[in-house]
């Protein structure tokens, strides 16, 4: 299947400092990837949609000041946390969308988890 | 209503036992449903789609109800590495990204 990367896949940072992570697909070009987030326990929460060459689209609750996305090539998207509090602290998973003939199918990263101290 | 609900887990069977997992979704909308298996601390990965007709992929069969919203998921003679959480995921109302439910936790035992 289509490989998805994630980096870093962990990373521990001091509140206040901003975070990047990077999302690459592999092996294929994806025009939409989507960053979601979980929480110990919880579901993974969509954040956001990312379209190569516009604005990604912010799901209900979530800043986009404060979660920036940025998807400039047609196989890399990134999410910057800036600002971070603990709060944030979480695992964000990215997902790149592969789409063929009446054939969709997203292919998840090995996810990101944030600790901030 | 949650968007997308599941079974509470955590479910505990021993190696060779029949599991079902039952799911429900609000959005009637919703076209395409799927089965992800998530190990813990990793990323969700496909386990199947799911369709109307219902549909079996070896030790797994997966049934849709479009009527009554309801998806489940029967796993049959459960190995122990089937141990991990299944996420019942619908796709949302545009039907452009993944509503994923809270998950339910499977642990097979020897």
């Amino acid at each position: 299947g289509a490989v998805v990367s994630q980096h870093p896949s962990w990373v521990i940072c001091k509140s206040g400092t901003s975070v990047k992570i990077e999302c690459r697909s592999l092996d294929f070009q994806a025009t939409t990837m989507f960053w979601y987030r979980q929480f110990p326990k919880q579901s993974l929460m969509l954040m956001a949609t990312s379209n190569e060459g516009s604005k990604a689209t912010y799901e209900q609750g979530v800043e986009k000041d404060k979660f920036l996305i940025n998807h400039a090539s047609l196989t890399l998207s990134t999410l910057t946390v800036t600002s971070a509090h603990p709060e944030d602290s979480s695992f964000y998973i990215c997902s790149a969308l592969l789409s063929g003939r009446g054939y969709n199918e997203q292919f998840f990263g090995p996810g990101t988890r944030l600790t901030v101290l | 209503r949650k968007e997308v609900e599941q079974d509470p887990g955590p479910f505990n069977v021993p190696e060779g036992a029949t599991v079902a997992f039952n799911c429900t979704y609000s959005n009637s909308a919703s076209q395409s449903f799927f089965w992800y298996r998530q190990d813990c601390r990793k990323e969700p990965k496909l386990l199947m789609s799911v369709y109307s007709s219902g549909n079996e992929d070896g030790r797994f069969t997966a049934q849709l109800n479009r009527a009554s919203q309801y998806i489940s998921l029967l796993i049959r003679d459960s190995k122990l590495s089937d141990s991990a959480t299944y996420l019942c995921v619908v796709n949302n109302q545009a039907g452009t990204a993944l509503i994923f439910g809270k998950g339910t936790t499977l642990s097979v035992s020897s």
